[in-house]
């Protein structure tokens, strides 16, 4: 069965702080990870990864793959209140299974 | 921006009935997925659709799920007869070949 496994589930900072989410999955032919930002309701598209070692940068947001132990980061610099959001993780993959399996999120609250 | 679009928004319902949820995926995607998320709970896949016909489902879209693209615009999820455990938020999302998939706002859907 198709895992992924996000952490810490919840992270309360400071604004200005700088935060590292992490999700770490075991999925057959893997294809791509995926990460998703869930404010009220919408899963909002992040990054998309399939190749190890590339970060891939928006902004302050930034996020990298390891294929070889089979985990990513993602890591916000300089956090605002704005960025108080649940931060999905998903998988695509799973013997050509073509949705996505989700971690249970990390819920990040930023404070003033 | 185009957006994949979802109505209605909340659906109350009794316990028996049956109810359709609605979705407009982006205008040139060619897949389309349900996902839901039960309160509290993470992400779960449903079905993915592409060329008419269903090319995936999870155990949970059992014989009371069903789909349809009644046209070249709409997708909808059906559910023949709900139960308590229904309930939960439907996400809508779709993509193009290739690339990420892209979610809509949800139905909430409560059964009493």
């Amino acid at each position: 069965e198709d895992k992924v496994v996000q952490s810490p589930l919840s992270l309360v900072v400071h604004e200005g702080d700088t935060v590292t989410l992490n999700c770490s999955y075991e999925v057959t032919n893997f294809r791509s990870l995926l990460w998703y930002k869930q404010e009220k309701k919408a899963p909002t598209f992040l990054f998309m990864l399939t190749s190890s070692g590339i970060e891939k940068k928006s902004g302050r947001l930034s996020s990298i793959l390891d294929k070889k132990e089979l985990f990513s980061i993602l890591n916000i610099t300089a956090t605002q209140t704005g960025d108080s959001a649940v931060y999905l993780c998903a998988v695509a993959g799973g013997g050509g299974a073509d949705g996505l399996t989700f971690g249970k999120g990390t819920h990040l609250i930023i404070q003033p | 921006e185009p957006e994949v679009t979802q109505t209605p928004s909340h659906q109350v319902t009794q316990m028996g009935q049956e109810v359709i949820l609605r979705c407009v995926p982006i205008s040139n995607h060619l897949y389309f997925y349900w996902y839901r998320q039960i309160l509290g709970q993470k992400v779960e896949f449903l079905v993915s659709f592409y060329n008419n016909e269903i090319s995936e489902k999870s155990e949970i879209f059992d014989d009371q799920f069903s789909v349809e693209r009644p046209d070249g615009s709409n997708f909808t999820l059906k559910i023949r007869s709900t139960k308590l455990e229904d309930s939960a938020m439907y996400f809508c999302a779709s993509r193009r070949q290739g690339e990420t998939q892209y979610f809509g706002p949800g139905t909430r859907l409560l059964v009493l």
